[in-house]
């Protein structure tokens, strides 16, 4: 399975945006890139993926690089709700992969007031 | 709906003893998958299953047995607890389209002494 790279921490300030990149250079052209959270003492939940094109759901945005081989989740107003880990996970792409993806260490984002 | 329910919330095994997480799912989503999460640790994938009477191995399967004899429950089995067993358990599901997302539940908290 690809692997992703993710920094392990970092902070931001209450209603400020944040971007959490992640690198995943060996991506192939089947792998979707998958965005998870997981709060404190939860189980993860999903935030958002896209394969090529930028995606934007109501939790954030999804920037992937024209090569694809990085990509940003963007918060666009950080909330104290938001002090997560969040995981960047590549998925091959076709029905019978989303049960198992692999995830990583992820990054875990502290919001300051 | 009340989507993927895991139990017991928490459990403490000794050495040697057995036992059998639960969970099910009432979505009737095809994937279902079992994770562990070790304190500080990312997620490492268990066992998955891909449908009913269908399952595989992941990452760290040694050590747990699972079956899937129906859709809605996936099992998971420690024959002969250890403490490198002990750990946090999730289990999450997904319908089986493309790439569609994982549901987790909120886990069992397993002690091994």
């Amino acid at each position: 399975d690809a692997k992703t790279t993710q920094p392990n921490s970092m902070e931001s300030n209450e209603e400020e945006p944040v971007h959490l990149p992640c690198n995943h250079s060996t991506i192939s052209g089947t792998d979707y890139i998958h965005w998870y959270r997981q709060l404190p003492s939860q189980g993860p939940e999903y935030v958002i993926h896209g394969l090529t094109s930028n995606v934007n759901n109501r939790m954030a945005s999804l920037a992937i690089a024209e090569d694809r081989k990085s990509s940003t989740l963007i918060l666009h107003r950080a909330t104290l709700r938001d002090a997560a880990v969040y995981y960047c996970i590549l998925g091959e792409r076709g029905s019978g992969n989303t049960g198992k993806l692999i995830f990583g260490q992820g990054t875990t984002l502290q919001v300051k007031p | 709906n009340a989507g993927v329910t895991q139990t017991p919330k928490f459990q403490v095994l000794k050495t040697g003893q057995s036992m059998t997480l639960q969970c099910a799912q009432d979505m009737n989503h095809e994937y279902m998958s079992w994770y562990r999460q070790d304190p500080g640790m990312g997620l490492r994938l268990i066992h998955y299953s891909v449908g009913a009477g269908i399952t595989d191995q992941g990452e760290v399967p040694n050590g747990y047995n699972v079956s899937r004899s129906t859709t809605e429950d996936f099992p998971l089995r420690l024959l002969s607890a250890a403490p490198s067993q002990t750990s946090v358990y999730f289990c999450a599901s997904s319908p089986g389209r493309s790439n569609s997302p994982l549901h987790f539940g909120n886990g069992t908290r397993l002690t091994v002494t």
